[in-house]
């Protein structure tokens, strides 16, 4: 398995609180990428990182920043957390960005946020 | 935008019989199509992917076909085991000449292998 992980694995949250959802690699992939998962929706782009601090918005990228201080650590955060970010937030990593033979995304675990 | 549909949503089959689940992509210009599954409390992990230049590849028993003028791609899986049994989703994914190639994934087919 790709060195991925991912923290916390659960966390529940109160409407308006912040959260910072951490992702580490240890495979020196230069792109990482947060994705949340929702029921009917797959796997949506939230922001994306192409180097340190290098970032990029996904397509669904309202209410969430990014930070990415060093190659091993990408950071999610909610600013102000709201009931429709209730969700299932995958961290992924892949050597390349474009379409080749190392761009294959490798997943971490997931994190289940429930926000109340 | 890029939309991917697939279907279906769910899917249930006995062991050792095959499985299909068809995508569809509204953007011309995707050439890249990965599949990739994702087990129970796991993160995604891709499976097989096949370019817009390939008809057809196979991989053990799972294959993947592309039709690019009806612009769907089916991934298929012939005699299925209970290891099977997993969330799939399909992505299709367009070259933009930046250094990011957009990956637009499908909502995911749950599929169950009875044994």
């Amino acid at each position: 398995d790709a060195g991925i992980t991912q923290s916390p694995r659960h966390k529940v949250t109160e409407t308006g609180t912040p959260v910072t959802l951490r992702c580490h690699q240890t495979e020196n992939h230069r792109y990482m990428y947060w994705y949340r998962q929702d029921p009917g929706h797959g796997l949506r782009l939230i922001h994306y990182s192409y180097g340190v601090k290098d970032t990029d918005k996904g397509e669904v990228s309202d209410g969430y920043s990014v930070s990415r201080s060093k190659t091993e650590d990408f950071l999610l955060t909610l600013e102000s957390a709201t009931s429709s970010q209730t969700s299932v937030y995958f961290c992924a990593i892949s050597y390349s960005g474009t379409s080749g033979i190392y761009n294959e995304q490798f997943f971490g675990p997931g994190t289940r946020l429930t926000v109340l | 935008g890029e939309n991917v549909e697939q279907h279906p949503s769910t899917l249930s089959v006995q062991e050792g019989d095959s499985a299909v689940i068809k995508c569809t992509y509204s953007d011309s210009a995707s050439n890249y199509f990965p599949w990739y599954k994702q087990e129970l409390g796991k993160g995604s992990q891709l499976i097989i992917d096949i370019r817009s230049n390939v008809g057809e590849k196979k991989d053990q028993r799972i294959a993947v076909t592309l039709n690019k003028t009806a612009k769907h791609f089916s991934l298929h899986i012939t005699e299925t085991q209970p290891e099977d049994s997993a969330v799939y989703f399909c992505a299709a994914s367009i070259s933009r000449g930046t250094s990011y190639d957009k990956v637009i994934f499908g909502p995911g087919t749950s599929l169950s292998v009875i044994p």
